[in-house]
């Protein structure tokens, strides 16, 4: 069975500071990683994803995630935050075919 | 880049009526598409899997009685909730895969079931 987890339900962030997402993931052959972005009400936007190859993986808006196979995690950072970061973060896991496995989500609020 | 069109974006409708939600792929043919229920403050989850021409695959505890899905089209896969009641009020997003690229999601629709 596939599930994700990702411990930080809600997290508060300056504006210009660091942020990082926890995700851990169980998987039962090679693991397929997303991170999606979603506004409320709104659909998901594909932040970045991991399948092979560089364990460091670089997405959009200045997003970067990095896996590690021996703590099952796929964490996703950003150095610098800006106010319009502020949304639901998913990890998800899943294959090629795109049948995903959502964790819990982790809200960003960002501060001023 | 590709985009899916879900249609409505909500809708309100009273309790033992029947509700179609579409999801269209705009520039790219879909021949599997992921319908996914969203709980408030709660995570995606999977319902079932769209398949074009052919029957639905629906997760575990998912009635297919009352979530009936139609893809007909490499396009077009739809989603009716019938007799819908107050507990299906709910954010049901689909996506759909383009082949060699990621999987795109619609805007998703609200649902309220008075």
């Amino acid at each position: 069975a596939q599930s994700v987890t990702q411990p930080d339900i809600h997290i508060t962030v300056s504006e210009g500071a660091s942020l990082e997402l926890r995700c851990n993931y169980s998987y039962g052959a090679t693991p397929y990683l997303f991170w999606y972005v979603q506004s409320p009400g709104q659909g998901l936007q594909l932040l970045l994803k991991y399948f092979s190859g560089d364990t460091l993986v670089q997405g959009i808006k200045g997003f970067e995630a990095e896996f590690k196979r021996s703590q099952s995690s796929f964490n996703l950072r950003k150095p610098s935050v800006h106010w319009s970061d502020a949304a639901e973060y998913f990890c998800a896991v899943g294959a090629r075919d795109y049948k995903l496995s959502f964790g819990a989500g982790t809200t960003v609020t960002v501060r001023a | 880049g590709a985009v899916v069109s879900q249609h409505p974006s909500w809708v309100i409708c009273k309790s033992g009526t029947s509700v179609k939600i579409e999801c269209r792929s705009l520039d790219f043919q879909a021949t599997t598409m992921f319908w996914y229920r969203q709980f408030p403050k709660q995570s995606l989850m999977l319902m079932a899997t769209s398949n074009e021409g052919s029957k639905a695959t629906y997760e575990q505890g998912v009635e297919k009685d009352k979530f009936l899905i139609n893809h007909a089209s490499l396009t077009l896969s739809t989603l009716t909730v019938t007799s819908a009641h107050p507990e299906d009020s709910s954010f049901y997003i689909c996506s759909a895969p383009s082949t060699g690229t990621e999987a795109f999601f619609g805007q998703g629709t609200r649902l309220t079931v008075v």
